[in-house]
């Protein structure tokens, strides 16, 4: 199956630095990748959707100057967490889909912010 | 009223059984899918479907796209199996729903 490949698996920053993920496709061209953060025994929610060469789409709540999202090509998204801090420890996933076609999932990045 | 319910929330079993955990939904899609979350976090995509039944290895999804509903079976559970299944909606190109998850433990 696709592979979506996401790096780092985990990191620990200090607080007020910025930190940043990647996401890549590394089979197939995903036309939409999406970035999930998850907490605790809690279901993923989603953050924001971005499609290749666009502006990323951020759901209610989601401060985009904190949380940038680059999607320059086909195959690789990053998010930036800008300035974090502690309350911005969680895990963050992406997942990248061609139009019509399952998702699927990165790893995951457990990011804590000290 | 969430959009999509999941059942049960918690499940426990012994190894050996067959396993079903419920997808109930509300809202119009195009397709729905399994996912399965390992302690670790990583994430499978297990199925996608939009009608009828799918089936891989011990493993099977059905859809009922008229009765909103939707079921994933595990066979002969296996201790390896103990994870958090996510059921996933997929309405129009691009948006993603998620049900909050069946914490699955299959004891040996």
């Amino acid at each position: 199956g696709a592979v979506v490949s996401q790096h780092p698996s985990r990191v620990i920053c200090k607080s007020g630095t910025s930190v940043k993920i990647e996401c890549r496709s590394l089979d197939f061209q995903a036309t939409t990748m999406f970035w999930y953060r998850q907490f605790p025994k809690q279901s993923l929610m989603l953050m924001a959707t971005s499609n290749e060469g666009s502006k990323a789409t951020y759901e209610q709540g989601v401060e985009k100057d904190k949380f940038l999202i680059n999607h320059a090509s086909l195959t690789l998204s990053t998010l930036t967490v800008t300035s974090a801090h502690p309350e911005d420890s969680s895990f963050y996933i992406c997942s990248a889909r061609k139009l019509n076609t399952e998702a699927f999932f990165g790893q995951g990045t457990r990011l804590t912010v000290v | 009223k969430n959009e999509v319910e999941q059942s049960p929330q918690n499940l426990t079993a012994q190894e050996g059984e067959f396993i079903t955990i419920n997808c109930s939904y509300s809202v119009g899609i195009s397709a729905l899918h399994w996912l399965q979350q390992h302690p670790g976090g990583g994430i499978v995509s297990l199925f996608m479907l939009s009608s009828g039944k799918k089936k891989h290895g011990r493993l099977i999804a059905t859809i009922n796209i008229q009765e909103k509903h939707s079921s994933l079976h595990i066979t002969a559970s296996h201790p390896r199996d103990s994870a958090v299944y996510i059921c996933v909606l997929i309405q129009g190109a691009q948006k993603l729903v998620f049900g909050q998850g069946t914490r699955l433990t299959i004891n040996p």
